[in-house]
């Protein structure tokens, strides 16, 4: 059984850095073809692809972001992390790691819970 | 504004069915056969419910069917039942930079 858990602060401040950590268990970032995707949702509003890393290390960054994200493995840990800099009130968003079963592969199942990430003062 | 366009709620009445519409571009939904759908009850997680346009993954029910036709996409579900009631998103891959795109998503109401 796939499981993904989203961990990392609830509350951080404009212009500060978010670091999201998904951890997960049933299959391994090693195994050819497995990837691990952030996407996110703002508060009543649609989902919204952010990056993507496979288990070769090749990442993908959505073009709007990119500059201000970074998407990294950890395959001993079986850990994704995503770094957002510049954090803005608008970056309020339940943020969701999800698994890629190949690169073949065009969703993403299964989903973790998702944590939620308020930006304020 | 979503890159895929889908209707902002449907209603059915249970037994009824209905078709939730997704659409898009030659760029993504019409280039590929790479759509999907994901189902997501009011503070969870979304569900994969359709990969690949039209194909069901393991555990979901066959009252879930997806096509597509040009440029849109269509996910029924058919004999509604209450639980059906959640918000439902596509999903489709684009050959533009952004790789993945999603729709505004779609409020199913079970009258």
């Amino acid at each position: 059984q796939i499981t993904l858990k989203e961990s990392g602060p609830t509350l951080v401040k404009p212009t500060q850095t978010l670091t999201l950590t998904c951890t997960f268990s049933g299959f391994s970032l090693s195994t050819s073809g497995v990837g691990v995707g952030w996407i996110r949702q703002p508060p009543g509003k649609a989902l919204e692809w952010l990056a993507l890393i496979y288990w070769d290390d090749d990442k993908r960054y959505s073009p709007s972001l990119k500059s201000r994200l970074t998407i990294t493995k950890d395959t001993s840990k079986n850990q994704v992390v995503l770094t957002m800099t510049n954090m803005d009130p608008v970056d309020t968003a339940t943020y969701y790691c999800a698994h890629r079963l190949t690169v073949a592969s065009n969703w993403f199942d299964p989903w973790g819970q998702g944590t939620l990430v308020t930006v304020s003062s | 504004q979503s890159a895929l366009t889908q209707p902002a709620s449907v209603s059915g009445s249970p037994g009824q069915s209905i078709t939730i519409s997704c659409t898009g571009t030659s760029s993504d939904v019409g280039g590929y056969n790479y759509v999907s759908w994901y189902q997501q009850h009011p503070g969870k997680a979304p569900k994969l419910m359709i990969y690949d346009v039209s194909n069901r993954p393991s555990g979901v029910s066959n009252r879930f069917s997806g096509s597509k036709s040009g440029n849109t996409a269509s996910l029924t579900i058919s004999g509604l039942q209450a639980e059906d009631e959640a918000d439902y998103y596509c999903s489709s891959y684009t050959s533009s930079s952004t790789l993945e795109v999603f729709g505004g998503g779609t409020k199913l109401t079970v009258l």
